[in-house]
């Protein structure tokens, strides 16, 4: 079985500009997460999606969004970019049906803001 | 607020000793906790979940203890290799009241250095 994929593995931007990154979980996986890493703050939850739905959501602003399609692939979008949302984003999919399931993580998106 | 504390950013020990890395939470009542290892430059990578009612668990040369009284889990590795340096998380799981789901909290990790 394929593991979980993110595109771009990394990638550039300015402050102002939006990001879009994307996730494809481990075929069969319904449920996707999406983490923030950073060296002072660790890994931090964003947001999980299971069958399309917004089903649990982290601490963070409203510029940070996602999305899940039909066949479970996922979206994470950032507007409005800071400096401080440099960071390692990681996607993980699970099955999702019961709530300590294993979390396969992807190799994640290295994103610099300048 | 929920907190999760390991031991230390970073524990260096010789090749072939039992590594012990600690996990302490506060306000927090997890009915589970898995502990994950993360290589640089890579996503974490499951090892083991164990459950409140179990005290200890075991993988290989991996055992790890929940101590709910305590608030503490202690993951060991023994007769660790200098292929088993990375940075261990652990992520302590609360049954979410309601319909709601759950969030994995992860702790900032311990980076472990095995010197051969």
């Amino acid at each position: 079985k394929a593991g979980v994929t993110q595109t771009p593995r990394y990638l550039i931007k300015t402050r102002g500009q939006q990001v879009t990154l994307s996730c494809s979980p481990i075929s069969g996986h319904r449920s996707v997460s999406w983490y923030q890493q950073t060296p002072g703050q660790g890994l931090q939850f964003l947001f999980e999606y299971f069958s399309e739905t917004q089903r649990n959501k982290g601490n963070f602003p409203g510029r940070f969004s996602g999305r899940q399609f039909s066949n479970s692939r996922s979206e994470m979008n950032v507007s409005t970019l800071e400096l401080g949302d440099s960071a390692l984003y990681l996607c993980a999919s699970s099955h999702g049906t019961a709530t300590y399931n294993e979390q396969f993580f992807g190799p994640g998106t290295r994103l610099t803001v300048l | 607020s929920q907190k999760i504390e390991q031991n230390s950013e970073a524990l260096n020990i010789q090749e072939g000793k039992t590594a012990t890395l600690t996990c302490n939470y506060t306000n927090y009542s997890p009915a589970y906790l898995q502990w994950y290892r993360q290589d640089p430059g890579r996503g974490p990578v499951f090892l083991l979940l164990i459950r409140e009612n179990e005290k200890e668990k075991r993988k290989e040369r991996l055992k790890v203890t929940f101590d709910t009284t305590l608030k503490q889990s202690l993951f060991h590795i023994t007769a660790s290799q200098p292929a088993d340096s990375a940075t261990y998380l652990c992520a302590p799981i609360s049954i979410p009241s309601g319909a709601g789901s759950y969030q994995l909290t992860f702790g900032k990790g311990t980076k472990l250095s095995v010197i051969p």
